[in-house]
């Protein structure tokens, strides 16, 4: 099993570009989340998904959107990047909310 | 707001000394949940605790969740150069919303 796979690694963006943050996960899990990591600031959930067709928001989703057309696919869409959304993203999945969460090795975002 | 605090924020101490790190909230959590978290890397879970006064050993570390389920700490015996990295608490509130702590970056010197 390659567990969670994240695209790209890295990638800088200008202002107002839009983009897409894949994630894929291979172990069946129902549930999958995406939370942003600031230096010294621990992890904000953006938005989780409790199974394919539902997702909801977290703590931070403004300037974001997902979809969750697939159990294995959890893409995050940023649609107008601003500075402030510099940071690494880490796209996890878990069996059930109480149990480990698995995540993927991040991706870092830089918006110029 | 629930809030996850953890302490110290940085640590440095010399390979083979004992440490201790705590996670602290004024909420009960369900369960609590200690990850760690190298450079470049996701974080890995350590641990789960469920139960109020609960104690779990990995080896040179001990958790311990607080009796009222508002707490926990990690114990690191003998530190190695190993142990270095970011340690995370993430607790289940009860919403079901996982919420995590800003972490303690900690660095082991040789």
């Amino acid at each position: 099993n390659a567990g969670v796979t994240q695209t790209p690694k890295f990638r800088i963006l200008k202002i107002g570009q839009s983009m897409t943050l894949q994630c894929t996960q291979d172990m069946n899990h129902n549930y999958m989340y995406w939370y942003r990591q600031d230096p010294g600031m621990g992890l904000k959930l953006i938005y989780y998904s409790v199974g394919a067709g539902i997702t909801d928001k977290g703590e931070v989703p403004n300037g974001y959107n997902v979809s969750r057309s697939t159990t294995e696919d959890f893409p995050l869409r940023l649609e107008l990047a601003a500075p402030s959304q510099t940071s690494v993203y880490f796209c996890a999945s878990g069996l059930v909310v109480r149990n480990e969460q698995f995540f993927g090795p991040g991706t870092r975002l830089t918006v110029l | 707001t629930q809030l996850l605090e953890q302490s110290p924020q940085f640590l440095s101490i010399q390979e083979g000394e004992n440490l201790t790190v705590y996670c602290n909230s004024s909420s009960v959590f369900s369960s609590l949940q200690w990850y760690r978290q190298e450079p470049g890397e996701g974080p890995v879970l350590l641990v789960t605790v469920v139960t109020g006064g609960e104690v779990k050993k990995l080896k040179r570390l001990t958790f311990q969740f607080g009796d009222a389920r508002k707490d926990s700490s990690l114990h690191i015996t003998a530190a190695q150069p190993g142990d270095t990295g970011l340690y995370l608490c993430a607790g289940l509130n009860r919403d079901d919303k996982i919420i995590f702590g800003k972490g303690t970056r900690l660095h082991i010197l040789p």
